[in-house]
């Protein structure tokens, strides 16, 4: 069975610019999550897609948005790029998703760098 | 909100040596999940804690789940080369798992 899948892995960005980054599930599941990881921040929660509806949110400003296909593939998009946008963007999919007991399966990420 | 505390936050072992890394949680855990992280790499699920004061063993670790169900340890015996990566735990409640900041662990061979 293939694992989490994102593109690309590698992104250069400038200020000011859009980008979106695109994670497939493992076939079957129907949750995807993206997480922010930046050194000594640890992962920081984006949001949630369920069945293409995003069921949580954490706490990034409106630049962040996704959405989710009917076959469970997730996008990101960050507009208006800022320096500090600059991260490892991580997916990660579950069968059910969040507040559940299952495990997450992370993508190898996609590492998005603003100059 | 939820919040979940890791410590320490970088933790440098000198190989055969044993060490011990703690989670902390402002609220109460339907469950606890920790993963682990390779230099490079992409996090990896270890395990998951459900029961209070659950304690589950891995060959060389062990993961405790603590009694109110707010605290969860992991502590590495003997250890290799192979444990270097950072360990983060997340707690999950009824809406979200929530990360902490994850404990970055070097080896002195």
């Amino acid at each position: 069975k293939a694992g989490v899948t994102q593109t690309p892995r590698y992104l250069i960005k400038t200020r000011g610019q859009q980008v979106t980054l695109s994670c497939s599930p493992i076939s079957g599941h129907r949750s995807v999550s993206w997480y922010q990881q930046t050194p000594g921040q640890g992962l920081q929660f984006l949001f949630e897609y369920f069945s293409e509806t995003q069921r949580n949110k954490g706490n990034f400003p409106g630049r962040f948005s996704g959405r989710q296909f009917s076959n469970s593939r997730s996008e990101m998009n960050v507009s208006t790029l800022e320096l500090g946008d600059s991260a490892l963007y991580l997916c990660a999919s579950s069968r059910q998703g969040e507040g559940t007991n299952e495990k997450l399966f992370f993508g190898s990420g996609t590492q998005l760098s603003v100059l | 909100g939820q919040q979940v505390m890791q410590i320490p936050q970088y933790q440098h072992v000198q190989e055969g040596e044993d060490f011990t890394t703690y989670c902390n949680s402002s609220t109460t855990l339907s469950n606890i999940q920790w993963y682990k992280q390779r230099p490079g790499g992409h996090p990896v699920f270890l395990i998951q804690l459900v029961k209070s004061g659950e304690v589950k063993k891995q060959k060389r670790l062990t993961f405790q789940f603590g009694e109110a169900k707010k605290n969860s340890s992991l502590h590495i015996t003997a250890t290799q080369t192979t444990d270097v990566g950072t360990y983060f735990c997340a707690g999950a409640d009824d809406y979200k798992l929530s990360f902490g900041a994850g404990t970055t662990v070097t080896v002195r061979a």
